[in-house]
């Protein structure tokens, strides 16, 4: 199987432009989840989705938002772009069938550079 | 609160020496407890997880974690380190309440860089 997918792989913006990452999650795999990776605040979760449902978000301004598609592939998108936003964002997914107890995997991440 | 400490920043091993990577947690209940591993550029890569049953779990490239509940430890271990080895290690716990919940969030660790010399 291929794994999760990740487009594009590096981005460059300047400050208040807005931006869309893409994530393509393993085939039968219907959950996708975002983190956020930075050198000072590490690893952060972002938001799970589900179902095309939003199931859980973490503590991030509104400037930061995500969906899900009917093919379980996801986009996130963060607006009006801050220097503190350049990270690598990961996206990972998992099977998220009812009573398991899933593994999330994890894409190559996108290197977001804000200017 | 959930959390998950990895005390060392940096861990220095020989090759072919054993190495432990240490792992400490904080969940009310029973943890879900993963291990992630992450070379440079790249996203994370599963190693293992402990989710119940044998306190020792075998996972990728040789790696084993014990689970201590009385330690509320999971450290990740491998009985003879390669130089292909050195990379971030995560830790991370979801805890099994949100789970249940309708949760899929994982809580990681500062992570550990573990150097492996030859």
């Amino acid at each position: 199987k291929a794994g999760v997918t990740q487009t594009p792989r590096y981005l460059i913006k300047t400050r208040g432009q807005q931006v869309t990452l893409s994530c393509s999650p393993i085939s039968g795999h219907r959950s996708v989840s975002w983190y956020q990776q930075t050198p000072g605040q590490g690893l952060q979760f972002l938001f799970e989705y589900f179902s095309e449902t939003q199931r859980n978000k973490g503590n991030f301004p509104g400037r930061f938002s995500g969906r899900q598609f009917s093919n379980s592939r996801s986009e996130m998108n963060v607006s009006t772009l801050e220097l503190g936003d350049s990270a690598l964002y990961l996206c990972a997914s998992s099977p998220r069938t009812s009573g398991s107890t899933d593994t999330q995997y994890f894409g190559p991440g996108t290197r977001l550079t804000v200017l | 609160a959930q959390s998950v400490a990895q005390p060392e920043d940096q861990v220095n091993v020989a090759e072919g020496n054993p190495l432990t990577v240490k792992c400490t947690y904080s969940v009310s209940g029973n943890p879900y407890l993963f291990w992630y591993v992450q070379y440079p550029n790249r996203g994370l890569q599963f190693l293992l997880k402990y989710i119940t049953g044998d306190n020792l779990v075998k996972g990728s490239y040789g790696f084993e974690a014990e689970f201590n509940k009385s330690q509320t430890s999971f450290h990740l271990k491998k009985p003879s380190a390669l130089v292909s080895d050195s990379a971030l290690y995560f830790c991370a716990v979801r805890d099994p309440f949100m789970f249940s919940g309708g949760y899929n969030k994982l809580i990681f660790g500062a992570g550990t860089r573990l150097a492996v010399h030859p």
